[in-house]
């Protein structure tokens, strides 16, 4: 079964509008954490934002904030006003547990292209 | 502070020939990660090490593929007797703590493997 769950293959978004990627994830762990990476044509992987399970307030980072509903198990990315710059794939991750096992569990990725 | 370094970043084999990738950690951090992402995938788990152990191999191919991390020196991902679904993207990644909890894994640039 998919751990990570990322809908949108694709998004075609508006310069300075905002724009929403989906996340769902599956787990039976009470301690988790997810992330949100983002990958632009250079191939590089680039940390945006982390959400733990036990965060009582959903984490933001500049323009991006992460609306984290732990009872429909979403970690949506948030990005406030995009940017050309914006443009890449985002991947969204998971780590069950504290402590054992600490691999990131990747979904397929969202390629999002910003027009101007 | 230097980052995750990877070397080489572009790697050419023919069939059969064998595949030697290098992960320098970021100072300090002393757990390294092995993932594979095949075209327009996302990045799938491969190995955990430490220095001198191998935690969790659970995503690594039963035959051909190795990895170490010594008590000197960057860890190691080896593949022997290359094939063509061997092209892929290898990225490594670093983290200060087995146990911490939200201690993202810092990203190398990754090694482009191609197989003719």
């Amino acid at each position: 079964a998919q751990k990570i769950t990322q809908t949108q293959p694709g998004m075609f978004v508006q310069e300075k509008e905002a724009v929403t990627l989906d996340c769902t994830y599956d787990t039976s762990d009470p301690s988790y954490g997810l992330f949100w990476y983002k990958q632009p044509s250079s191939g590089e992987m680039i940390f945006l934002i982390y959400q733990g399970s036990y965060d009582q307030q959903n984490a933001t980072e500049g323009r991006y904030s992460l609306n984290f509903q732990k009872a429909r198990k979403s970690a949506n990315l948030v990005i406030s006003a995009s940017q050309l710059g914006d443009s890449a794939m985002y991947f969204c991750a998971m780590r069950e547990g504290q402590r054992g096992a600490q691999k990131l569990v990747f979904g397929q990725g969202t390629r999002l292209t910003i027009n101007p | 502070n230097a980052g995750v370094m990877q070397n080489p970043r572009h790697l050419v084999r023919r069939r059969g020939q064998e595949a030697r990738l290098r992960c320098s950690p970021m100072k300090g951090h002393s757990h390294v990660y092995w993932y594979r992402q095949l075209p327009e995938e996302g990045l799938k788990f491969m190995v955990y090490l430490q220095k001198e152990n191998i935690i969790d191999e659970s995503g690594m191919p039963k035959e051909r593929f190795s990895a170490e991390f010594p008590k000197e020196g960057p860890s190691i991902l080896r593949i022997q007797q290359v094939v063509r679904g061997d092209s892929a993207a290898y990225f490594c990644a670093s983290s200060p703590s087995r146990t911490g909890a939200s201690y993202e894994q810092y990203f190398g640039p990754g090694t482009r493997l191609t197989v003719t």
